[in-house]
């Protein structure tokens, strides 16, 4: 159980245009999604936290008019990197919790490998 | 700023335990520590968590010290799958529990 896809699996665009990638839970209802940003060699960073039904939280740092995240459903969360660059290139995770309770784990998707030119 | 420091790096021999230290010295009473792992150009796989006892399950076995200022997580038997880069995670005990990921051990499972 507890499984969560990406589409797409990877994306090349060019400069200016806009990438929409998707964030699905399978088998459970995810109160929280949160989206995730990997460069090669680096960790994880937390980008953004999305409750359903409400706007997403943006860390320090992250430009919400550039990463539009909606999280209309409960099975679903979209991140949507607006007039991409060279410098938005990077692996996007995200990941799924099932309720805000103490002892929830985050579930992760497979990562969105987005390369623009 | 990530709450938990790890070593860079690791190696281990296949078939031994591996241990994987962690330190989180600010730990506060209610935070869980979280440890996940991460095959190269795929998404973190939950592995364990706990909050002050010991855990163990399938994967893995959980040590945290008395004080919960450090951990350890041990994989009994390591084989080449387990070479993976391994993150301890404190999760935000307020608010949304997000997670703020460290650097992680890349730990290779040499044969």
């Amino acid at each position: 159980g507890a499984v969560v896809s990406q589409h797409p699996s990877w994306v090349i665009c060019k400069s200016g245009t806009s990438v929409k990638i998707e964030c699905r839970s399978l088998d459970f209802q995810a109160t929280t999604m949160f989206w995730y940003r990997q460069f090669p060699k680096q960790s994880l960073m937390l980008m953004a936290t999305s409750n359903e039904g409400s706007k997403a939280t943006y860390e320090q740092g992250v430009e919400k008019d550039k990463f539009l995240i909606n999280h209309a459903s409960l099975t679903l969360s979209t991140l949507t990197v607006t007039s991409a660059h060279p410098e938005d290139s990077s692996f996007y995770i995200c990941s799924a919790s099932a309720g805000r309770g103490m002892v929830n784990e985050q579930f992760f998707g497979p990562g969105t490998r987005l390369t623009v030119l | 700023d990530a709450k938990t420091t790890q070593p860079t790096s690791m190696d281990c021999a296949e078939g031994r335990a591996a241990n994987l230290p962690c330190n989180h010295s600010t730990i506060s009473g209610n935070e869980y520590v979280y440890w996940y792992r991460q095959i190269h150009s795929q998404g973190p796989q939950y592995i364990i968590h706990g909050l002050k006892n010991n855990e163990t399950n399938e994967m893995a076995s959980l040590i945290i010290t008395e004080d919960r200022k450090s951990s350890t997580l041990i994989l009994p038997h390591a084989t080449l799958r387990d070479t993976a880069v391994y993150y301890c995670i404190v999760r935000v005990s307020s608010g949304t529990y997000k997670y703020i990921f460290g650097t992680g051990t890349r730990l290779k499972v040499l044969a």
